[in-house]
């Protein structure tokens, strides 16, 4: 069965500096893997997705994340963190064509000016 | 191109009463699946639909709770006598022939 591990529950980083928020999966066959956003009160919102292909994807908002099969990872990078960037971040894999996401428990990103 | 609709947004029930929650898929999103987030828990998948067929059902609770996806209409989760345990926020994504999920703005339902 797939799983999804996110080792980080909050982080603080100051603005302008770096992001990297960590994930790991589990899953027998090739993963479909995804970062969401999740501010408080509202939905999820897709940041980036990786079917196959190039191991280093963009997403929207200035966020990449590199696919690591070797490590099994996912990890979601920023080089300039907003202030607006705070919120709780969900990594997740699917199945075939992402059918069934399987959510990490999350990252909460706090922000300090 | 209007996204995932969900409504209500807030939904008080008291225990023993039925929960409806809808989703209307984004234009031309043939794909409905229904999760629920529960307080300090992370996203729990629910149930997998398309139009009037249930894929995967596989984290649906076994009584209580039902969901389906009318040829017409909106999905509709229900959850028949609710108890304080189901209070979560419900959430609906759709997503085209196969591709990402996009997920709506969430139910968030109270049982008192």
């Amino acid at each position: 069965a797939q799983s999804v591990t996110q080792p980080d529950i909050h982080i603080t980083v100051s603005e302008g500096a770096s992001l990297e928020l960590r994930c790991n999966y589990s899953y027998g066959a090739t993963p479909y893997l995804f970062w969401y956003v999740q501010s408080p009160g509202q939905g999820l919102q897709l940041l980036l997705k990786y079917f196959s292909g190039d191991t280093l994807v963009q997403g929207i908002k200035g966020f990449e994340a590199e696919f690591k099969r070797s490590q099994s990872s996912f990890n979601l990078r920023k080089p300039s963190v907003h202030w607006s960037d705070a919120a709780e971040y969900f990594c997740a894999v699917g199945t075939e064509y992402g059918n069934k996401l399987v959510f990490g428990a999350g990252t909460i990103l706090r922000v300090k000016s | 191109n209007a996204g995932v609709m969900q409504n209500p947004r807030h939904l008080v029930r008291r225990r023993g009463q039925e929960a409806r929650l809808r989703c209307s898929p984004m234009k031309g999103h043939s794909h409905v699946y229904w999760y629920r987030q529960l307080p300090e828990e992370g996203l729990k998948f629910m149930v997998y639909l398309q139009k009037e067929n249930i894929i995967d059902e596989s984290g649906m609770p076994k009584e209580r709770f039902s969901a389906e996806f009318p040829k017409e209409g909106p999905s509709i989760l229900r959850i028949q006598q609710v108890v304080r345990g189901d209070s979560a926020a419900y959430f609906c994504a759709s997503s085209p022939l196969a591709g990402e999920q996009y997920f709506g703005p969430g139910t968030r339902l109270t049982v008192t």
